[in-house]
């Protein structure tokens, strides 16, 4: 069964650098989330989008963004990059929130590691 | 605010043996759904097994199964027949009905001795 599709998958950047990951969700999924792990830390919760629209904030910086496309693809766009925003980003997808079957499946996961 | 605790940070189980693991959560929320993901080495999140609030039946995937105490708020993980292929960190996670976040435990490392 097709995933959710993240890339990169790794990716090195410098400080003050932006860096943009991109997620392929699950296809007829219309919800997307962005989730950063730290070492050693559980998951928090970025941001999400359902139907093209924000739909709840998280613990996002200010210096990141996001947005979900027509095609429901999603970006999320960091810049101003510190050593701090080193970790694992976690793209994950589900059917609307409404929905019985609204399990969220997750990424592989794009490793950014800021030096 | 919803909160997801796990108590135990670390658990080792001898390979073939039965193991749980705790998860506690703090909602005022009466519909919702808890979830058990798996993150093996490789970090991929895998979702073990879930549990809808309304559901007095505790879900059970095949080895997995939970016990899911409503009035306590704790939602367990039970492991039978532990392989080592179970060997991750697992997460307890906690979601009210139309909302969007996934809300997570710290985790706790699950270690399989052969």
């Amino acid at each position: 069964a097709a995933g959710v599709i993240q890339s990169p998958r790794h990716l090195i950047k410098e400080k003050r650098e932006t860096a943009t990951l991109k997620c392929y969700p699950i296809p007829r999924h219309d919800t997307v989330y962005w989730y950063q792990q730290g070492p050693g830390q559980d998951p928090q919760f970025l941001i999400s989008f359902y139907e093209k629209m924000q739909s709840d904030k998280g613990s996002i910086p200010d210096r990141f963004s996001a947005q979900q496309f027509s095609d429901y693809h999603s970006e999320l766009n960091m810049s101003s990059l510190e050593l701090g925003d080193s970790a694992l980003y976690f793209c994950a997808s589900s059917l609307g929130p409404g929905l019985p079957g609204n399990t969220i499946y997750f990424g592989e996961g794009s490793w950014l590691t800021v030096v | 605010a919803q909160t997801v605790t796990q108590s135990q940070p670390e658990m080792s189980v001898q390979e073939a043996e039965t193991v749980t693991l705790s998860c506690t959560y703090d909602t005022s929320e009466s519909d919702y759904y808890l979830f058990w993901y798996k993150q093996p080495p490789s970090r991929q999140m895998i979702l073990v097994i879930r549990q809808e609030a309304y559901k007095q039946q505790n879900a059970t995937e095949n080895r997995f199964s939970v016990n899911f105490q409503k009035a306590a708020k704790s939602f367990s993980l039970k492991i039978s027949d532990s392989q080592l292929g179970d060997a991750a960190m697992y997460f307890c996670a906690y979601r009210v009905q139309g909302a969007q976040k996934l809300v997570f435990g710290q985790g706790t490392r699950l270690t399989i001795n052969p």
